[in-house]
């Protein structure tokens, strides 16, 4: 079993949808998750970063994270053809500290059709 | 110039060929990364320096060679590779200890013939 599973998609959906974008993980010493968008070409940015279990809105972005479940989400309201990317979930166990290599997703296509 | 910087953007080498990647960092940061992109694939962690010192080397082969000389470059050296290693190669930079996220560079596209 890998240790992040993430649906490479691609996803399709009209301009101005919620979106939702998932992965799901095996290792449950993971505490802090992030998701980064990556546009051709570039390298990943950063979108959301969260720690432990809850939500966290940041405009029309979303972050959900259920340890108990080892599920974490995103969902993009009112979405634009600007936000056709790939969206890549990411986790650390993270000491604190020290320098963690993050663990990744493959990644989610996301594709916003106008 | 802010954030994290690679160059070359794209490299085209022959397996006999002998190449580096540069990376430079202007956020203050003391950890450095090196991924690995490929198509398919979810990136994979090559190689993570903290305060110059390498702490981890993720079973990575001896034809990748990295090298930190202060906190703000990274260069990963490259010899006799093979057209598999051909892939988008990430330099990322962190502050340990802060809860920030890593800010990653654009990458530099390296083809092996």
């Amino acid at each position: 079993q890998k240790e992040v599973e993430q649906d490479p998609g691609p996803l399709s959906v009209p301009e101005g949808a919620i979106v939702s974008l998932n992965c799901t993980y095996s290792n449950s010493a993971f505490q802090y998750f992030m998701w980064y968008r990556q546009y051709s070409r570039k390298g990943p940015e950063l979108l959301m970063y969260t720690y432990s279990s809850g939500n966290k809105e940041d405009g029309r972005f979303t972050a959900q994270v259920d340890k108990s479940s080892k599920y974490i989400s995103l969902f993009i309201r009112d979405s634009q053809p600007s936000d056709s990317a790939t969206y890549l979930c990411a986790m650390t166990a993270y000491s604190g500290g020290g320098a963690d290599g993050l663990t990744f997703g493959k990644g989610t296509h996301l594709i916003i059709q106008p | 110039e802010t954030g994290v910087t690679q160059t070359p953007r794209h490299l085209v080498m022959g397996m006999t060929n002998k190449k580096s990647l540069k990376c430079e960092q202007h956020l203050g940061h003391n950890a450095m990364y090196w991924y690995k992109q490929s198509a398919k694939k979810p990136l994979e962690l090559m190689f993570v320096y903290n305060f110059k010192e390498q702490t981890e080397n993720n079973s990575v082969p001896s034809r990748f060679s990295p090298e930190c000389p202060n906190s703000s470059h990274l260069f990963l050296h490259l010899h006799t590779l093979q057209p598999e290693d051909s892939a988008l190669y990430l330099c990322a930079s962190s502050q340990p200890g802060t809860r920030y996220g890593y800010t990653f560079g654009s990458g530099t596209r390296l083809t092996v013939v």
